[in-house]
């Protein structure tokens, strides 16, 4: 079935370290990755998304590029902020369905 | 600009007892709509989508239903609430199959 697998529950960084969250996913079809950022009591906002393989997505200084051959979509930053703390999903469309599934996110708290 | 409206903000509820959440779109003809469940802390689990006014496709069951009465306005109930319902209530659209969705603000359910 479709999955998608995000193997850090929650990460804690200093500010102006390097962010690297992991995504792999499992796919029947052809996929659209995505990914999100979730602030306490609010809905998720898109950061950005892919459908090609070796298309590569930014946002806000995040970036992550869709690779076919080893199935992943990673989040990387090169400097977080502590505005940046959140929890973040990947989360993946599969082509002719209007279903999504979304990972397990990934609580980031960036300390000052 | 689109806007998505949820209502209520929050709400308290017995078990047993019935349910109405209600989501609105502006500015945006023909959306794609959807309902995710997401659990305290938990990932988002989609509910239901719909692609036009009183189609509706379940996604998973949890002894909820959901309707769309008008091509802006998306409805999920339940007759009698179980305890199992609490949790945070996200309407979200889409313009494409498949693609980036904007997620509202939510509702916060608490059964007790």
């Amino acid at each position: 079935g479709d999955s998608v697998t995000q193997t850090e529950g929650q990460v804690a960084l200093s500010e102006e370290d390097f962010l690297t969250i992991h995504c792999n996913y499992s796919a029947s079809g052809y996929p659209t990755l995505f990914w999100y950022v979730q602030y306490p009591g609010e809905g998720p906002q898109l950061l950005f998304r892919a459908s090609r393989d070796k298309e590569k997505g930014s946002s806000r200084g995040f970036e992550a590029t869709y690779d076919k051959g080893t199935t992943s979509f990673h989040l990387r930053k090169a400097s977080v902020q502590e505005s940046d703390s959140a929890v973040y999903y990947c989360a993946l469309s599969v082509s002719n369905t209007n279903k999504v599934v979304f990972g397990t996110g990934t609580r980031l708290q960036v300390l000052p | 600009a689109q806007t998505i409206h949820q209502w209520p903000v929050a709400e308290i509820k017995a078990v047993g007892s019935p349910l109405s959440l209600g989501c609105t779109i502006k500015g945006k003809s023909s959306p794609n709509l959807y309902w995710y469940w997401q659990a305290t802390g938990g990932t988002l689990q989609q509910l239901f989508y719909s692609i036009t006014v009183g189609q509706v496709e379940s996604v998973v069951q949890l002894n909820l239903s959901a309707s769309r009465p008008k091509d802006d306005q998306f409805i999920l109930s339940t007759e009698k609430l179980l305890l199992s319902h609490s949790g945070f209530y996200l309407c979200a659209w889409s313009s494409d199959w498949g693609g980036e969705q904007y997620f509202g603000p939510g509702t916060r359910l608490t059964v007790l």
